[in-house]
């Protein structure tokens, strides 16, 4: 079985500061980790994956995230928040070959000026 | 851009009755997915579906819930007697093809299902 968890329901950070949204997995085989994000009325957009490769893997709108196996962690960090960056962050994994997300409980991500 | 959409946003049923949920996946799509999140709590993955088939499901896609393609745009959700526990956030998606290596998916904006 395939299991994430994001252990924060929400994080605060002030614009211009560094963000870290924190996201660590369980599965079988090898991982294949996303992060998606969903503002208000919308539905959840795909922001970046680790597949294979290197471990730092960056997305869309200046985010990066890194794959830690060690830590089965795949933490989700921007280095300069920004107010619109304000939503809620899912973390999915994928393991097997398959094409079923398992996702995290979500965070919500509040950037204040 | 192309955007999975999902109708209606807001649905509220009887305890018993049949519902119908609606999504229009990215037109150029092969595979398709239903997903729902119970309020507080993760988004589980329910179905998916290609070629007029489902190719997988989870142990909470019972007989109660049942997906078509009805035509060549919509993907449907039918619960036959839903249940005060089948309220939840239901999110369609759609992919490429089935490779997650290469292919993301993209999410509908969720139609909410409140069961009274």
């Amino acid at each position: 079985a395939q299991s994430v968890a994001q252990p924060e329901d929400q994080v605060n950070v002030a614009e211009g500061n560094p963000l870290t949204v924190k996201c660590t997995y369980s599965v079988s085989g090898n991982p294949y980790l996303f992060w998606y994000v969903q503002y208000p009325n919308r539905g959840l957009q795909f922001l970046l994956k680790y597949i294979t490769g290197d471990n730092l893997v960056k997305g869309s709108y200046g985010f990066e995230a890194e794959f830690n196996k060690s830590q089965t962690s795949f933490h989700l960090k921007k280095p300069s928040a920004l107010v619109s960056d304000s939503a809620l962050y899912f973390c999915a994994v994928s393991a097997g070959g398959g094409n079923k997300l398992t996702f995290g409980t979500g965070t919500q991500l509040k950037v204040e000026l | 851009e192309p955007e999975v959409t999902q109708t209606p946003s807001h649905q509220v049923t009887q305890m018993g009755q049949e519902v119908i949920l609606r999504c229009v996946p990215i037109s150029n799509h092969l595979y398709f997915y239903w997903y729902r999140q119970i309020l507080g709590q993760k988004v589980e993955f329910l179905v998916s579906f290609y070629n007029n088939e489902i190719s997988e499901k989870s142990e909470i896609f019972d007989d109660q819930f049942s997906v078509e393609r009805p035509d060549g745009s919509n993907f449907t959700l039918k619960i036959r007697s839903t249940k005060l526990e089948d309220s939840a956030m239901y999110f369609c998606a759609s992919s490429r093809d089935r490779a997650l290596i290469y292919y993301e998916q993209y999410f509908g904006p969720g139609t909410r299902l409140t069961v009274t």
